[in-house]
């Protein structure tokens, strides 16, 4: 079945510690996302890919970066993840302007 | 004012009840709308699209009023498997790309 896949589905990282989580997708949508939702709060968007084209949102801090080395695999990397990052991470993909579909996630946690 | 507001509950009723969320949107500009389900610790998921003619699917009936800038979902015969958070979405288009902008999210619980 096609589907948007990340991985780890649970990440433990320490303070300060780089981590980069990963997504992927076999419905060979053009665009991505990735997402940022913390406890009782509304999916955050981060950034997108439209084809190669990043699209970065104003408020999303510089910590936090983005890779799309193909098509279908999509990376973030949070390069000193704080306390407050701490968060569920989802990746979603779609056909240009199109319905997005969403991974499971992967839940980050900082020690 | 957040640009998508919806009450976040919870609403906690019976089986077989009917029961109604309500969402309101701020940006005249937004284009597209949805409603999506999103179950404890998952990912959301897409329940049905929103047109301005309404749109029904099986127990669930969503609509849209432009003038109003106002969205509803209509569950009909609640069932357990309901119990959800549902998530109001609104695209607005900007350049060529469409972003989503979500709710926070009405939490209801079905009970038996």
């Amino acid at each position: 079945d096609a589907m948007v896949i990340q991985n780890p589905r649970y990440q433990v990282t320490q303070f300060g510690k780089p981590v980069t989580l990963s997504c992927s997708q076999t419905l060979n949508h053009n665009v991505m996302y990735w997402y940022q939702q913390k406890s009782s709060q509304a999916p955050k968007l981060l950034f997108h890919y439209y084809d190669k084209d990043f699209n970065n949102e104003a408020d999303t801090p510089d910590n936090f970066q983005s890779r799309r080395p193909n098509t279908s695999f999509c990376f973030l990397d949070i390069r000193s993840p704080g306390l407050g990052d701490a968060a569920m991470y989802l990746c979603a993909t779609s056909r240009d302007r199109g319905t997005q579909y969403f991974g499971p996630g992967t839940r980050l946690l900082v020690l | 004012r957040k640009e998508v507001e919806q009450d976040p509950g919870p609403f906690n009723v019976p089986e077989g009840a009917t029961v109604a969320f309500n969402c309101t949107y701020s940006n005249s500009a937004s284009q597209s709308f949805f409603w999506y389900r999103q179950d404890c610790r998952k990912e959301p998921k897409l329940l049905m699209s929103v047109y301005s003619s309404g749109n029904e699917d099986g127990r669930f009936t969503a609509q849209l009023n432009r003038a109003s800038q106002y969205i509803s979902l209509l569950i009909r015969d609640s069932k357990l498997s309901d119990s959800a958070t549902y998530l109001c979405v609104v695209i607005r288009y900007g350049g060529s790309q469409g972003n989503l902008i979500f709710g926070k999210g009405t939490k209801l619980s079905v009970k038996p």
